[in-house]
């Protein structure tokens, strides 16, 4: 079964508002890594994290890990169109890699 | 730059067809993998492989097969292809980063089976 869920499936907003995805597993993870896929193209790895509690930063990209290591978060500020595309997250655990269901996010100009 | 290739970027077949996807990489990754993705169900994992000769399946192992004669190459196979197996399919390697693997995706192959 899926063992890392994510939150939303389809994301639609203006340009210049606020994104975020949210991805959640039911057991502790040893790490959590987002993707982004641009439309008909392939996933492509942003960012690893790995410590309980980590907030890292990417421009607008902002990556959180929670505290009991089950949850993550990507927030994107003030969205561009050159962010549409989806975002995977996927969960490590026990030399494995569990990918989210991914967030679709278009951005209207 | 990690590079992973697979063989054809688009693919038709008939139902009942033998198919052969090919993913190459050039990084001497220990790992590969294979996906399918479909809409509203992200990645699922078909096949992966630590090694040379070595295959784990994967979350959705039915209907397919795996070869990885060489290191820099991990084969998916589909003995008797079926409509339910038209998606894409994304070839991926990686190497231990401590703590987790990044994964390297090819830029897929999109399958029809008709």
């Amino acid at each position: 079964g899926q063992q890392v869920m994510q939150i939303p499936q389809y994301q639609h907003v203006q340009e210049g508002e606020d994104f975020t995805t949210y991805c959640n597993s039911s057991t502790t993870l040893s790490n959590i890594q987002w993707y982004k896929q641009r439309p008909g193209g392939h996933p492509v790895f942003l960012i690893q994290l790995v410590k309980s509690g980590e907030v890292k930063k990417q421009k607008r990209l902002t990556f959180q890990f929670g505290e009991a290591k089950k949850n993550s978060s990507l927030h994107i500020t003030a969205t561009q169109t050159t962010d549409v595309g989806t975002y995977f997250c996927a969960g490590g655990r026990a030399n494995n890699l569990f990918f989210g269901t991914g967030t679709r996010l278009t951005v209207i100009p | 730059d990690v590079k992973v290739t697979q063989s054809s970027r688009y693919l038709v077949k008939r139902t009942g067809e033998k198919v052969f996807l090919e993913c190459v990489q050039d990084m001497d990754h220990e790992n590969m993998f294979w996906y399918r993705q479909d809409p509203g169900l992200g990645l699922r994992l078909i096949y992966f492989s630590y090694d040379v000769k070595m295959k784990e399946k994967g979350d959705i192992p039915e209907g397919y097969s795996v070869s990885r004669e060489k290191k820099e190459r991990f084969s998916l196979i589909l003995e008797s292809a079926s409509t339910n197996q038209t998606s894409m399919y994304l070839c991926a390697s990686s190497f231990p980063t401590g703590g987790g693997e990044t994964q390297y995706f090819g830029p897929g192959t999109r399958l029809l089976v008709l």
